[in-house]
């Protein structure tokens, strides 16, 4: 199984500031890596897809990168409703595997 | 407008069944791929398996292969989940999800399974 390794845990930001938070690929997954939001008590919300694109009516100051096996959420500007958890999800490879997940918190 | 909408959710005690159903809508549910997913509490989520868009095809996720099977009726849009000889640490919010080209876009709003005696 292809192990997703997501850091960090989690993360207290403040708003306007940036957030990175990565998900390293145990092997080659190509670009088949979302990224999701999920808040209290809701299902998880598409972000990213093909590591790099913009789901659609996702603010823009969200972005996707890859390098290697390596991937990376950014969100520019933290916004107070950007409040939550964050999971990555490969689908390359059956059984698609999440990463642990990052709590994001405002400072 | 996509909507994915579980059912089917409740108590039920170890070694017990339960069949969930997920009714599709908004799109041509026949042409996608359509996956299971769950989350135990505080935890993250945990891909149960998919089935093919004619159903003629399923994988699973080896924790529950023998466990659970996925169905569907693409005449009305229905995707299913059946458990059996259920475990405590199967209690979880169970959620569908559409795959295809942009897998796992659109997600239900899950219903919670408690495996309790």
């Amino acid at each position: 199984d292809i192990q997703m390794t997501q850091s960090p845990a989690s993360l207290s930001a403040s708003l306007e500031e940036i957030v990175t938070i990565t998900c390293q690929a145990s092997q080659d997954i190509g670009n088949w890596l979302s990224w999701y939001q999920q808040k209290p008590g809701k299902s998880p919300q598409l972000l990213i897809y093909g590591a790099t694109s913009l789901a659609d009516g996702v603010p823009s100051r969200f972005s996707g990168s890859r390098s290697g096996t390596q991937y990376s959420l950014k969100i520019s500007r933290l916004q107070v409703e950007d409040i939550g958890i964050y999971y990555c999800l490969q689908a390359y490879s059956a059984p698609y595997t999440f990463g642990a997940g990052t709590k994001l918190e405002l400072k | 407008e996509v909507q994915l909408v579980e059912s089917g959710g409740g108590l039920v005690q170890p070694g017990g069944s339960l069949k969930l159903s997920c009714v599709a809508s908004g799109f041509t549910f026949r042409d996608y791929w359509m996956n299971w997913v769950r989350q135990a509490p505080g935890k993250t989520m945990e891909w149960i398996g998919d089935i093919k868009p004619d159903g003629s095809n399923t994988n699973y996720a080896p924790s529950v292969k023998n466990r659970f099977t996925i169905s569907r009726d693409n005449a009305k849009s229905i995707l299913y989940l059946q458990m059996s000889n259920m475990r405590s640490d199967y209690t979880a919010t169970y959620y569908c999800a559409r795959g295809g080209i942009t897998p796992f876009d659109y997600w239900g709003q899950g219903v919670m399974v408690t495996v309790s005696s």
